[in-house]
């Protein structure tokens, strides 16, 4: 499967504080996506971070790539309500399409 | 500005009706997707086209087809639908360049299927 497995499932925190969430993929990649969608919204692309990259920084996000593992994680810090969303990643192999897995529901309380 | 738009944000069809979902992008992209989107289940790709008249199945074509006459427009087409089809449609395009591609989504089509 070329898609994406994020982990975990839904994360619930205070305003101010940091969300983590990981993601696991099995094949070969040119890049991964982060993407977020709020409720009853459309994707929004978040931050891209190359095969060749270990760490990307944008704004309050950052997120983190491993190869050799397979994974990436993306954080997000000092959190706030508006962050409330549910995030996927999309590992990009190059072949022009990407596939979503089900995504982290993040939760922000104020 | 980048934009995907969606012909319906929400419909209503009866089991057996056949329905049309528009998607129409104005970035010139050549790639564009339907997905579906239900709960705990994510997201999934129904079909692809990576060109005009050009289409691939997804992970859940079954009970669905689709058109590509226009590269700005990508119809999909519920031949008799079913109940099992209700759910949330996304339609997204793709700019590529290089080893980089970017996904921009519709806002969607919440169709209801009684």
């Amino acid at each position: 499967s070329q898609q994406g497995e994020e982990d975990p499932q839904a994360l619930s925190i205070q305003e101010g504080e940091n969300a983590t969430m990981n993601c696991s993929y099995k094949t070969s990649i040119n890049n991964l996506q982060w993407y977020r969608q709020n409720s009853g919204r459309g994707l929004v692309h978040l931050i891209l971070i190359r095969s060749n990259e270990r760490e990307k920084h944008s704004g309050r996000l950052r997120v983190t790539l491993d190869t050799s593992k397979k994974s990436s994680s993306l954080l997000i810090t000092a959190s706030r309500a508006a962050d409330t969303a549910s995030y996927f990643c999309a590992p990009g192999t190059g072949a022009n399409n990407l596939f979503f897995g089900t995504g982290t529901r993040l939760t922000v309380i104020p | 500005d980048v934009k995907v738009t969606q012909s319906s944000r929400y419909l209503v069809k009866r089991t057996g009706e056949k329905v049309f979902l528009e998607c129409v992008q104005d970035m010139d992209h050549e790639n564009m997707f339907w997905y579906r989107q239900d709960p705990g289940l994510g997201l999934r790709l129904i079909y692809f086209s990576y060109d005009v008249k050009m289409k691939e199945k997804g992970d859940i074509p079954e009970g669905y087809s689709v058109s590509r006459e226009k590269k700005e427009r990508f119809s999909l087409i519920l031949e008799s639908a079913s109940t099992n089809q209700t759910s949330m449609y996304l339609c997204a395009s793709t700019f590529f360049s290089g080893d980089q591609e970017t996904q921009y989504f519709g806002p969607g089509t919440r169709l209801l299927v009684l």
